[in-house]
C-alpha cells in the first residue's frame, strides 16, 4: 500500500524506555526520518538514518532499520516528561523534480510522571 | 538558524471565502512545501515548489492552488473554502537534493464555518 503506518498512541512511565514503530512502503527510500512535534509547534527533525545502515545511536535515541521488512523503530532511553510529543516517521519518495517525504500517521507519546 | 514563518497561527473563515495562507523562509531554500495535518492521517502533501514560479501537485491538491512569485515566499490559496478544509496547515522548506532536512513553520489552524 501507499501508507506509512504507525501506531497512534504510546504511554510510558518516566524513566522507562519508549519504542515507536513504523512500517514504510518504498524499499528504494534513501533516507528515513524521525520528526518530533511538540504541542502547538511545527515539526522538528529528531534524527535520520541512511538506508545502508542498520542502526544509528544518538545519545538517548536509537534508530533501528530492517530493510527486508521495511520496518523502522525509534527507541528513547530514560524517557522524560519533556519527550511527550507526536513522533512522525517519514520516508523519501524519489522521482519528479525533487524528492518528497511521505509521513506516517504519527504516534502520540504520553509520558506519565 | 533557519526560520520558517506563517502569517497566522489561527484563522476562522466562512464557507465560500477565498483564503490565503502565507509562508516565508529566510534561508534561501529552493524547495517549499504545504502540508495539511489531520488527526489519525498524519501529514499529507498538498503542493510543493522547487523554484520560483514552479509548482507540483502533491497527494491532495484538490481545492487548493499555490503561488511562488519570490524564492522566500510560498502561498497556499483556498479558492472557495469548505468545511472539510478545516485543518492544521504546515509549511516547510529545504535545500534542493536528496536527504536535506525539511524545516517547518509553526502551523496555521484554519477553521471554516
Amino acid at each position: 500500500g501507499e501508507d506509512v503506518e504507525q501506531s497512534l498512541f504510546l504511554s510510558v512511565r518516566e524513566g522507562d524506555s519508549s519504542v515507536i514503530n513504523c512500517t514504510y512502503t518504498d524499499s528504494s527510500s534513501t533516507y528515513l526520518y524521525w520528526y518530533k512535534q511538540e504541542p502547538g509547534a511545527g515539526l522538528q527533525l529528531l534524527t535520520y538514518i541512511f538506508s545502508n545502515m542498520d542502526m544509528k545511536q544518538d545519545q538517548r535515541l536509537t534508530v533501528l532499520l530492517n530493510k527486508k521488512d521495511k520496518h523502522l523503530s525509534l527507541r528513547i532511553a530514560d524517557t522524560q516528561t519533556g519527550d511527550s510529543a507526536i513522533y512522525f516517521c517519514a520516508e523519501t519518495k524519489h522521482g519528479g523534480a525533487t524528492n518528497k517525504l511521505i509521513f506516517g500517521t504519527g504516534t502520540l507519546l504520553a509520558v506519565q510522571p | 538558524d533557519v526560520k520558517v514563518t506563517q502569517s497566522s497561527r489561527y484563522l476562522v473563515k466562512r464557507t465560500g471565502e477565498k483564503v490565503f495562507l502565507e509562508c516565508v523562509q529566510d534561508m534561501d531554500h529552493e524547495n517549499m512545501f504545504w502540508y495539511r495535518q489531520d488527526p489519525g492521517l498524519g501529514l499529507r502533501l498538498i503542493y510543493f515548489s522547487y523554484d520560483v514560479k514552479m509548482k507540483e501537485k502533491g497527494d491532495i491538491p484538490e481545492g487548493y492552488s499555490v503561488s511562488r512569485e519570490k524564492k522566500e515566499r510560498f502561498s497556499l490559496i483556498l479558492e472557495s473554502a469548505s468545511t472539510n478544509q478545516t485543518s492544521m496547515y504546515l509549511c516547510a522548506s529545504s535545500l534542493l537534493g536528496v536527504g536535506y532536512e525539511q524545516y517547518f513553520g509553526p502551523g496555521t489552524r484554519l477553521t471554516v464555518t
